[in-house]
């Protein structure tokens, strides 16, 4: 059984830019949370998606968008690229909302 | 609004010791709970839950919590540390009408030989 997977592994974008990371979710999995992780920080919730749906989102603004596909992996995208931006962004996948989330080694995101 | 306490961001600990990292939450509704390791430069496994049941819980790598639900607190023990125990612990929440984790700010456990 593959886990979850993340891409890229570390990412460096210049303020003003957009970004696109991507997630594939565990086998069985038709639920994919984002997070984003500040240097010493807990995660903080961004949005979860269920069959292609946004099913909840966090207190970030709208340049924060995803997208998640017919075989449940998902896009984060995040456009006008800020210096409080850069973070570790993990995904994190679940059979089902409200059940238990396995997550991804992340994407570590350096905006300058 | 739902939040997650870690009382200590940092816990210092001798290899085969004792060790406790405390959890409190506060919610207006019931809770599902969590705890996560983070080793470094990786993303967070899955140490042991709480959903319901015996509100002892035992997870991976010889952890257990225990759900007081009086005292909203869920702490994490292991009866002896190993070296390898060495990361940072989170301790997370799913409130029953939303479907989030809500996380505290983290546990930096350390063991020394």
């Amino acid at each position: 059984e593959t886990g979850v997977t993340q891409s890229p592994t570390h990412l460096i974008k210049t303020r003003g830019q957009q970004v696109t990371l991507r997630c594939s979710s565990q086998s069985g999995h038709n639920t994919v949370s984002w997070y984003q992780q500040a240097l010493g920080q807990g995660p903080q919730f961004i949005f979860q998606y269920y069959r292609e749906e946004e099913n909840g989102r966090g207190n970030f603004p709208p340049r924060f968008s995803g997208l998640q596909f017919p075989n449940y992996s998902s896009e984060l995208n995040v456009n006008a690229l800020e210096l409080d931006d850069s973070a570790l962004y993990l995904c994190a996948s679940s059979p089902r909302t409200q059940e238990t989330q396995y997550f991804g080694p992340g994407t570590r995101l350096l905006v300058l | 609004a739902q939040s997650v306490t870690q009382l200590d961001s940092q816990v210092p600990v001798f290899e085969e010791a004792p060790v406790e990292l405390r959890c409190n939450y506060s919610s207006s509704v019931s809770v599902y709970l969590f705890w996560y390791v983070q080793y470094p430069n990786q993303g967070l496994q899955l140490l042991l839950k709480y959903l319901s049941g015996s509100t002892l819980v035992k997870g991976i790598n010889g952890f257990e919590a225990e759900f007081n639900k009086s005292q909203t607190s869920f702490h994490l023990r292991k009866p002896s540390v190993h070296i390898s125990d060495t990361a940072e612990y989170f301790c997370a929440v799913i409130p029953y009408n939303t479907d989030k984790l809500i996380f505290g700010t983290g546990t930096r456990l350390q063991v020394f030989p």
